[in-house]
């Protein structure tokens, strides 16, 4: 199993510009997330999706858009790119529906610069 | 905030030394799960303890729940130089639905 694969691995962004982080997950897992991590913060919950068809916000979701169409992929969408929106991006995935009830698998990340 | 809180932020050690690193929370929780990261790299699971659970073992991991004192230790034994990284307790339980992340502890051991 690859697990959990993100691409790009690396991005630059002109302001206003848009652009699709790939997550992809190959071990059936019903729930998945996009997090960021920046420095002094730890991570934050951006999107999370609970299956195929559901996707909900999590604690910063302004700026972002999700989509899950299948159970493997769960791309994340910025609309329109700003400087606070640099960022090491992780997608995640787990075996369980009742989110945080079992232990998370992630991806390598996305490190984001957006100038 | 009800995230946890790694203490110490970091913590410089030698290889062979022990290394414990704390976290706190303020809500009731279901489970507590802790995670390395290495530089540059994404998240890998450790342990996952439950609300009902005080202590659980994993090769020279040791992690402990406190609930009367929303905490959580994560001891790491004969630490080696492949131990250096970031380590983060994150808790699921309260009112959020979801497993809310702590800000980490830097670990580093000097060979």
């Amino acid at each position: 199993n690859a697990g959990v694969t993100q691409t790009p691995k690396f991005q630059v962004l002109k302001t206003g510009q848009s652009m699709t982080l790939q997550c992809a997950q190959d071990m059936n897992h019903e729930y998945m997330s996009w997090y960021r991590q920046d420095p002094g913060m730890g991570l934050r919950l951006i999107h999370y999706s609970v299956g195929a068809g559901i996707t909900d916000q999590g604690e910063v979701p302004n700026g972002y858009n999700v989509s899950r169409s299948t159970t493997e992929d769960f791309p994340l969408r910025l609309l329109s790119a700003a400087p606070s929106q640099t960022s090491v991006y992780f997608c995640a995935s787990s075996n369980s529906r009742t989110v945080g009830a079992y232990e998370q698998y992630f991806g390598p990340g996305t490190r984001l610069t957006v100038t | 905030s009800q995230q946890g809180e790694e203490d110490p932020q970091a913590l410089s050690i030698q290889e062979g030394e022990n290394a414990t690193m704390n976290c706190s929370y303020k809500t009731s929780i279901n489970n507590l799960q802790w995670y390395r990261q290495n530089s540059g790299r994404g998240l890998v699971h450790l342990i996952l303890i439950r609300s009902n659970e005080r202590e659980k073992h994993s090769g020279r991991l040791r992690v402990t729940l406190d609930t009367s004192k929303k905490s959580s230790s994560l001891l790491i034994t004969a630490s080696r130089a492949a131990d250096t990284a970031s380590y983060f307790c994150a808790i699921y339980g309260g009112s959020q639905g979801n497993l809310i992340f702590g800000k980490g502890t830097k670990l580093s051991v000097k060979p």
